[in-house]
């Protein structure tokens, strides 16, 4: 049974740091693609960033770039989203998802962890 | 970028009706459409793929139709548990935006 178990979230002062932890089981872990992607408090999904298999290519948002990194440890099946500068609009539920199917869309996702950036 | 728009917002229907949920993406993206449902606590669920075809599992009620820039996830028969919000995302190139989201409510 394929399972993502997120965790890592918590309250956070603006301009601090957190890193996100994605456990992945079920499936061969290093050899598909992972993704972020989060929902701010009564808003919409947000695609976050994305990783391939091999972690040799990696995509983030405008809205984080340069501020998160997404990064992956397949030794350990663990993917990763470090999180710096944080903003009071990062405030949002973290799903991490995984691509089986072959193509980029998401076909299985954790519960999500929550950041909640705040003074 | 590509905007993706989903209408409407939200809607209320009753027990048994015919929902159908629209999504417009601002350039063509083939067939490179999904669709997934987000229930409260619980991580999104893909439903759709490949703008109609239907993820292992999902009830056979749902459907979705549509290709380059016009799409529509169909619930044929509304059950209480279908009480959820539901979204489409473009997945041909990054960024692989959703949609505004449809929140489903029963009347």
């Amino acid at each position: 049974e394929v399972q993502l178990v997120e965790s890592g979230g918590d309250l956070v002062q603006p301009g601090g740091s957190l890193r996100l932890s994605c456990a992945a089981s079920g499936f061969t872990f290093s050899i598909h693609a992972m993704h972020w992607v989060r929902q701010a408090p009564g808003k919409g999904l947000e695609y976050v960033s994305a990783i391939t298999g091999n972690g040799g290519r990696t995509f983030h948002s405008n809205f984080v770039k340069g501020r998160f990194t997404i990064s992956r440890d397949n030794s350990k099946n663990t993917l990763y989203l470090q999180m710096g500068s944080l903003r009071a609009e990062d405030t949002a539920v973290y799903y991490c998802a995984t691509s089986l199917g072959g193509d980029w869309y998401m076909d299985y996702w954790g519960q999500g962890t929550l950041v909640t950036v705040s003074s | 970028d590509i905007q993706m728009t989903q209408s409407p917002a939200s809607l209320s229907a009753s027990v048994g009706d015919r929902v159908t949920i629209t999504c417009r993406a601002s350039q063509d993206i083939r067939n490179y459409l999904a669709w997934y449902q987000l229930r409260p606590g619980k991580g999104p669920k893909l439903l759709i793929y490949a703008a109609s075809t239907l993820q292992s599992g999902v009830p056979s009620r749902f459907s979705g139709s549509g290709s380059g820039t016009d799409f529509s996830l169909t619930i044929s028969s509304l059950r209480p548990e279908d009480v959820a919000t539901y979204f489409c995302q473009k997945y041909d190139s990054v960024p692989r935006t959703f949609g505004q989201g449809t929140k489903v409510e029963i009347k």
